[in-house]
């Protein structure tokens, strides 16, 4: 399945770096999601992007920047990350918002390890 | 506060049938999924319920009472491959999706 692929996989970085998280989606879909999905924890929903239009911004702290090109292309820009915020980053899409029974797919996630 | 709840982890031996349940308390109700997440992958889509019933899939069905907030996933001929974490997730009155943490299946020979 690549329909939505992420890069890269696996990434360690120290709190004083900067780095950025890729997503594309190959299914023609309009929304765009960042999750955080941590050990024993629900998927936490960060950000959401309809139609390049940024909707939702769940209390995500500054130090995490996302970015929104185009339909197909979602970044999330990392700087001065904490070790709390190791975690896997999940990337989704569906065809929209709003219209109920919208079936996400996911990337296989990007693994943080911040030291 | 919005919620769901699944068992943290269940196990169940290859070749029988698992339930996993899920209760969810939402603001509103537009859909219930299921996902499959092998660990260290992508989780996947299994089904979705809008309508109280089983949808049946292959090895795999799902029920809705929405009466009741609950649903289970029930896995039938169960094969080691189904190792995995169960996802299940709630669309509320303002579609936003509402996840549970997870129920790892532990699948032994």
């Amino acid at each position: 399945e690549t329909g939505v692929t992420q890069t890269p996989r696996h990434l360690v970085m120290g709190m004083t770096n900067k780095k950025s998280l890729k997503c594309e989606q190959h299914l023609g879909h309009n929304a765009m999601y960042w999750y955080k999905q941590s050990a024993k924890k629900p998927l936490e929903l960060m950000f959401v992007y309809n139609f390049k239009e940024q909707t939702e911004n769940n209390s995500v702290p500054s130090r995490f920047s996302p970015e929104c090109p185009n339909s197909s292309h979602l970044f999330l820009h990392l700087h001065t990350l904490q070790p709390e915020d190791s975690a896997l980053y999940l990337c989704a899409s569906s065809q929209a918002l709003g219209q109920g029974g919208e079936t996400q797919y996911f990337g296989p996630g990007t693994r943080l390890l911040v030291l | 506060g919005q919620n769901i709840d699944q068992p943290t982890e269940m196990t169940a031996t290859e070749g029988a049938i698992v339930q996993i349940n899920c209760t969810y308390q939402t603001s509103g109700f537009n859909g219930l999924f299921w996902y499959q997440q092998h660990a260290g992958e992508a989780p996947t889509f299994l089904s979705y319920n809008v309508l109280d019933g089983l949808e049946e899939k292959g090895r795999f069905s799902s029920f809705l009472s929405r009466s009741k907030g609950y649903s289970y996933l029930l896995l039938k001929e169960l094969q080691m491959k189904d190792s995995a974490s169960y996802l299940c997730a709630v669309y509320d009155s303002n579609y936003q999706l509402i996840w549970g943490a997870g129920t790892k299946l532990i699948i032994k020979p």
